[in-house]
């Protein structure tokens, strides 16, 4: 199963964007990125995925490189209340397509 | 309101006992997942199901059963066959489980389980 790889922790100004990155080298064709978030002691909150193309919504983009060995979760404008950790996490297509998660990035945004 | 219901969100018992963890989902979702997580770790997958009567181990199931004999429903059971049972408890659903690596996975609010 590919693995990711993501910094520990990352600081933000209000306001400002923030960048994630997340490595994910040995990831397969048919296996696409998908980007959690999860808030102290509650469920993990989805944000965006992709296969190859940058992807947009209405919470964040995802910018995924052209071999697919690396991507950025971009939020435009960071809140406070982005402050959580974010996961990175590449879908296997088989298990049910379970979600390999490893330890994220905790992302304090500061005022 | 749609959702994932997990109850209850706190639950203490007793080393030796067995303990069963609700999943509810009223989002018509075919397939269901139970995650565990231990502090400063992410997410293993305990055992997944992705249609009614049918359900598959994931990386940890030992120490843990399950049943799906409703759709919206996939209740966990903790034995006391599992050494370290303390932990956070997720549920999830998705729409269509394997036939999509889109098929996004919603979840619960998850319940802290302490084993005294």
């Amino acid at each position: 199963d590919a693995k990711t790889t993501q910094p520990p922790s990352m600081d933000c100004a209000e306001g400002r964007a923030a960048n994630l990155p997340c490595n994910h080298s040995t990831i397969s064709g048919n296996e696409y990125v998908y980007w959690y978030r999860q808030i102290h002691s509650q469920g993990p909150q989805y944000i965006i995925h992709g296969l190859k193309n940058n992807e947009t919504n209405e919470m964040a983009s995802l910018i995924i490189t052209e071999d697919r060995k690396s991507s950025t979760l971009i939020l435009p404008h960071a809140t406070l209340r982005d402050t959580a950790v974010y996961y990175c996490i590449v879908r296997v297509v088989n298990q049910g397509g379970k979600l390999i998660f490893g330890q994220g990035t905790e992302l304090s945004v500061k005022p | 309101d749609g959702g994932i219901t997990q109850s209850p969100k706190y639950l203490f018992r007793k080393e030796g006992q067995n303990v069963t963890l609700s999943c509810e989902q009223n989002l018509n979702h075919d397939a269901m997942y139970w995650y565990r997580q231990d502090p400063g770790q992410g997410l293993r997958l305990i055992y997944y199901s992705q249609i009614v009567n049918d359900f598959q181990k994931g990386d940890i199931a030992e120490g843990y059963s399950v049943s799906r004999e409703k759709k919206e429903s996939f209740p966990l059971t903790v034995t006391s066959a599992q050494k370290n049972p303390t932990a956070f408890y997720l549920c999830a659903s998705s729409s269509r489980g394997t036939r999509g690596p889109t098929d996004t996975q919603y979840f619960g609010p998850g319940t802290r389980l302490t084993v005294l």
